[in-house]
């Protein structure tokens, strides 16, 4: 079966410092990955999408950056955290065989102050 | 752009009654899916069930099932024998076929009282 994993489960970081959540999909082959963020009390925000290795989509401009060096990892980023990126980021993945559903790992919480 | 409307910020049930949530869907596609997450306090986000648009029966996985109404647009989530583990936020999702990207409503706030 399908696993996600994301890494750290939570963060806390001081404006201005680098970032880097790392998400890793086991027991399957070339899926669609995606980055969300929820602000508290919020709705998602996709902020990536890729469908391949170097295939990365931005969907909204910001400080942040996102990579996918290996089939099954993806990686979020920033080089300067700004307050305003605090927030729950969740990893997502879809397969190819699994009709438009995506799957969602455990989240990291991210705390700037 | 199709956009996903759910107009019940918050709700409440007691436990073991039966409540709706609703959502509506703006959209000119023919062909899609339709979803709805649950994110309890841990805030993963669980899929709960999933409605392809060509069915026209209604999904159903154990306590959860959804009225589905395509003309109207409408996909609302109906929980019976609400339990206390049902407390979350509730998202309904839209999803054209063959697209990569789905659209979320902004979600439901369910609490189930003892």
């Amino acid at each position: 079966s399908q696993t996600i994993h994301q890494w750290p489960a939570t963060l806390v970081q001081p404006v201005g410092s680098p970032l880097s959540l790392e998400c890793t999909v086991e027991g399957t082959s070339n899926p669609n990955l995606y980055w969300y963020r929820q602000a508290a009390g919020r709705g998602l925000q996709l902020l990536f999408y890729s469908v391949g290795i170097g295939q990365i989509s931005s969907e909204v401009p910001q400080n942040l950056s996102a990579s996918r060096p290996q089939d099954r990892q993806f990686i979020l980023s920033s080089k300067k955290l700004l307050l305003s990126d605090s927030g729950f980021y969740l990893c997502a993945w879809r397969g190819d065989r699994d009709e438009e559903t995506q799957y969602f790992g455990p989240g990291t919480r991210l705390l700037v102050l | 752009a199709q956009t996903v409307t759910q107009s019940q910020p918050e709700m409440s049930v007691q436990e073991a009654e039966t409540v709706t949530l609703s959502c509506t869907y703006d959209t000119s596609e023919n062909n899609y899916y339709l979803f709805w997450y649950k994110q309890p306090p841990s805030r993963q986000m669980i899929l709960v069930i999933r409605q392809e648009a060509y069915k026209q029966q209604n999904a159903t996985e154990n306590r959860f099932s959804v009225n589905f109404q395509k003309a109207a647009k409408s996909f609302s989530l109906k929980i019976s024998d609400s339990q206390l583990g049902d407390t979350a936020m509730y998202f309904c999702a839209f999803m054209k076929r063959g697209s990569y990207i789905p659209t979320f409503g902004r979600g439901t706030s369910l609490i189930v009282h003892p």
